[in-house]
């Protein structure tokens, strides 16, 4: 069985610039959810994604969307970055959508310059 | 009213002590709890979660026991090793619409000295 795995492992931006951050969910998971972690903070839910649709959404402005495609990986993509930003983007996967166990990637740390 | 309160923000346990973690929630429609370890540079790991229904719940050093009606919940790990140190996370969460969304508390940063 595969775990969650993200790409790229570290990136590093200037403001202003756009970003794409990539996930491959659990081998049979349908449901990924993407968290940003601040430095020395607990992760915080932008939104999560089910069948190709957004179908939750955290307090996360627009400029974070996301696609998710029929194999179930995920993007989460950042425009206009700010240097509030910088932080572990974390993707979780989940079974099924309302599934209650949520299985983390490694994250992706964003330094935003 | 989604916060989740974590207490305490480092601990520091000798081996072979008790490791004890609080939280404490608002939003009563939260009906699943876990509790994840993170490493540096790792993704959160779950560790053990619980429901309301639910007084304790014990796997293997790991225990949590939960107070429905105080709101709050709380980690023990027993016979605590070096290797446990890391960093703690509780989190709730609550199904809105279909999507199931985690609140996560602030962290405890553990560390037990050999």
């Amino acid at each position: 069985e595969t775990g969650v795995t993200q790409s790229p492992t570290h990136l590093i931006k200037t403001r202003g610039q756009q970003v794409t951050l990539r996930c491959s969910s659990q081998s049979g998971h349908n449901t990924v959810s993407w968290y940003q972690q601040a430095l020395g903070q607990g992760p915080q839910f932008i939104f999560q994604y089910y069948r190709e649709e957004e179908n939750g959404r955290g307090n996360f402005p627009p400029r974070f969307s996301g696609l998710q495609f029929p194999n179930y990986s995920s993007e989460l993509n950042v425009n206009a970055l700010e240097l509030d930003d910088s932080a572990l983007y974390l993707c979780a996967s989940s079974l099924i959508s309302g599934g209650n166990e949520q299985f983390f990637g490694p994250g992706t740390r964003l330094t935003v310059l | 009213q989604q916060q989740v309160k974590q207490s305490p923000q480092s601990l520091i346990v000798q081996k072979g002590g008790i490791s004890i973690i609080n939280c404490a929630y608002e939003n009563t429609a939260f009906d699943y709890f876990p509790w994840y370890q993170q490493f540096p540079g790792k993704g959160p790991a779950l560790l053990i979660a619980i429901r309301p229904d639910v007084s304790e719940k014990k796997e293997g050093r790991f225990t949590i026991s939960f107070n429905k009606s105080a709101k709050q919940f709380s980690l023990h790990i027993m016979d605590s090793q070096p290797g446990d140190s890391a960093t703690y996370f509780c989190a709730a969460s609550s199904a809105s619409g279909s999507a199931r969304q985690l609140t996560f508390g602030s962290g405890t940063q553990l560390t037990v000295l050999p």
